[in-house]
């Protein structure tokens, strides 16, 4: 059972525009969520995150928008650059053993910034 | 050297053979983990070891066995795969009690 669904398996934009990746949680105890970003032949990097006390956080181009309500969060990228083409994901972090927490990941969203 | 770093990048094993993954952090931490990414499907979390310790198991066949001999180092032995654990396979890093995980960029691995 899927609890962070990202559907859009891919998004194309023209450079200079607004890309808008969207990503739903199912597990209420979610508190906090993480997007990473990961270039093909690379691990994912950190890139944005936010609590669930925030309904918004921005970081120069990049700011994520939270719904509690809708279960729901969205990640703008404005304005996007070809080098924002990549394979984005949405994470939430639960505890899992010990005191580590675990990252449960979506499928990801790939992104494609046209020139 | 800095961050995370698996070696090999790219492996391509039979299923008779034996091979072995490494992750080497250089950033500290003291918690690490196996993620295993097949196509269209979310990054799957395999094994957590913390302070050393094995954490956590996510129904991960035999087949994978991992290995923490300290807290900088990861290893994930690979025996008698089948062609449907071909993927590519993430360690991470954090510090115990966090969530800002460092991920190394995997080893593609390939059964045939």
């Amino acid at each position: 059972d899927q609890q962070v669904k990202q559907n859009s398996p891919s998004l194309s934009v023209q450079e200079g525009r607004i890309s808008i990746l969207n990503c739903d949680y199912t597990n209420s105890m979610f508190d906090y969520f993480l997007w990473y970003k990961k270039y093909p032949a690379e691990g994912p990097t950190f890139l944005i995150s936010i609590s669930s006390i925030k309904d918004k956080n921005e970081d120069g181009r990049f700011t994520v928008f939270l719904n509690k309500s809708a279960k729901h969060l969205s990640l703008h990228i404005v304005p996007s650059q070809p080098g924002d083409s990549a394979v984005y994901f949405c994470a939430a972090p639960l505890m899992g053993g010990g005191s580590n927490y675990k990252l449960t990941f979506g499928k990801g969203t790939l992104l494609t910034v046209n020139p | 050297e800095t961050g995370v770093t698996q070696t090999p990048r790219h492996l391509v094993m039979g299923m008779t053979n034996k091979k072995s993954l490494k992750c080497e952090q250089h950033l500290g931490h003291n918690a690490m983990y196996w993620y295993k990414q097949s196509a269209k499907k979310p990054l799957e979390l395999m094994f957590v070891y913390s302070l050393e310790e094995r954490v956590e198991n996510n129904s991960v066949p035999s087949r994978f066995s991992p290995e923490c001999p300290n807290s900088s180092h990861l290893f994930l032995h690979l025996h008698t795969l089948q062609p449907e654990d071909s993927a590519l396979y993430l360690c991470a890093s954090s510090q115990e009690g966090g969530w800002g995980y460092t991920f190394g960029s995997g080893t593609r691995l390939t059964v045939v």
